[in-house]
């Protein structure tokens, strides 16, 4: 049973407009959320973080909201830029349990010159 | 670099074969764990290690061992290697519970079983 999914495989943007990734979850006790992002025959580095007792963090020109009622976040990315294109992995966490991540399918984010 | 290094890059083995994948770390970080990636189904835990000598279980365990016996070193076996474990291993090491803004992966190992 997949607890942490991203129902979109790809995504396709332009340079410049905003990209927004989205993930689903489905078990309650998660607390900490990350967004991951892989390059091709690299290992995936951390792109940013949130609480379960925040709805919003931001960094740059990365912002990911929580909505904890419909146990969703998305990443939104503006404006996009060419180097962004990568596969993103949605995970999750209960930081007071065993230090185990849970991670989504990943979406490949494809943007357009 | 995070001073983490996967052995080997690529291994090709038939069916039924044992293999051995290695982690080692620079980073004397007290957390380890080994991931494999397949489509459709993202990253998923195998086993991880939280100390020497101490280590559990993910969720796709079956099939797969584990040994820490010094900090700087994980090893992942496939007893006996099977089609199904043809993936693409990732290992990853954390300084601090809770640390995973510093999870930080190796470059993977892609494993091909015949």
């Amino acid at each position: 049973d997949q607890q942490v999914k991203q129902n979109s495989p790809s995504l396709s943007v332009q340079e410049g407009r905003i990209s927004i990734l989205n993930c689903d979850y489905t078990n309650s006790m998660f607390d900490y959320f990350l967004w991951y992002k892989k390059y091709p025959a690299e290992g995936p580095t951390f792109l940013i973080s949130i609480s379960s007792i925040k709805d919003k963090n931001e960094d740059g020109r990365f912002t990911v909201f929580l909505n904890k009622s419909a146990k969703h976040l998305s990443l939104h990315i503006v404006p996009s830029q060419p180097g962004d294109s990568a596969v993103y992995f949605c995970a999750a966490a209960i930081i007071q349990g065993a230090q185990k991540l849970v991670f989504g399918q990943g979406t490949r984010l494809t943007i357009n010159p | 670099d995070a001073g983490i290094t996967q052995s080997p890059r690529h291994k090709v083995t038939e069916t039924g074969t044992p293999v051995t994948l290695r982690c080692h770390q620079t980073e004397n970080h007290r957390y380890m764990y080994w991931y494999r990636q397949d489509p459709g189904h993202g990253l998923r835990l195998i086993h991880y290690s939280y100390g020497v000598k101490d280590t559990d279980k993910g969720e796709v365990s079956d099939g797969y061992s584990v040994s820490r016996s010094k900090t700087e070193d994980f090893l992942l076996t496939l007893e006996s290697a099977t089609s199904s474990q043809t993936s693409v291993y990732f290992c990853a090491i954390s300084g601090f519970a809770g640390g995973f803004e510093k999870l930080f992966f190796g470059s993977g190992t892609q494993l091909s079983v015949l």
